[in-house]
């Protein structure tokens, strides 16, 4: 079974400065996503960027970026210009393959506040 | 175009009372499920559906039924409510069944079982 952790219950950050978020994910599997969802005090899940295993190259999505091991099955989230928009829960998810529903795995979550 | 939209926002029930939850999509996806998000547990699958007609069950399925009988429904039921589904749920859906397709979550409904 696949699992994810984020080690980091809650961060803070001042405004315009950069953190970088952990997510370490234990899987067998060779071809998979991963993903990074944003939940702000409204409560809705947004997609904040994706990465596919196969690919080598970063995902990246405007101040948003990601730092990709598969090797060490590292999957990092790091924010650059942080805007007090940004406070939010950050969940870590993986998906196995090309399958919907079982494979989907969310992490714990991470608590992040900009501080103005 | 509403996106995915949840009923109740909140609701209180007591132990071995029954209820659905509401969850409508307008995008013409096939594929929706239900999450339930607990504290420092992040979201667990309930239930699944490919398309009207087929569900299947998600990690943790127990007290939960479920039925897709259009493309754009996908209610979830607690037959007999228990303190231990005290949650917040969310429902998601996706055009197509693949990680490339990007899933759409409702705002959330918390319950509360007395």
């Amino acid at each position: 079974a696949q699992t994810v952790t984020q080690s980091q219950p809650e961060m803070s950050v001042q405004e315009a400065e950069t953190v970088t978020l952990s997510c370490t994910y234990d899987t067998s599997e060779n071809n998979y996503y991963l993903f990074w969802y944003k939940q702000p005090p409204s409560r809705q899940m947004i997609l904040v960027i994706r990465q596919e295993a196969y690919k080598q190259q970063n995902a990246t999505e405007n101040r948003f970026s990601v730092n990709f091991q598969k090797a060490a099955k590292s999957f990092s989230l790091k924010i650059s210009d942080s805007q007090l928009g940004d406070t939010a829960m950050y969940f870590c998810a993986f998906m196995k393959g090309y399958n919907y529903g079982q494979n989907f795995v969310f992490g714990p979550g991470t608590r992040l506040s900009v501080l103005p | 175009n509403a996106g995915v939209t949840q009923t109740p926002k909140f609701q209180v029930l007591k132990t071995g009372q029954s209820m659905t939850l509401q969850c409508a999509q307008d995008m013409n996806h096939e594929y929706m499920s239900w999450y339930r998000q607990d504290p420092g547990m992040g979201l667990r699958l309930i239930h699944y559906s490919v398309g009207a007609g087929i569900t299947d069950q998600g990690e943790v399925p127990n007290g939960y039924n479920v039925s897709r009988s259009t493309t754009e429904d996908f209610p979830l039921r607690l037959l007999s409510a228990a303190p231990s589904q005290t949650s917040v749920y969310f429902c998601a859906s996706s055009y197509g069944q693949g990680a490339s397709e990007t899933q759409y979550f409702g705002p959330g409904t918390r319950l509360l079982v007395l």
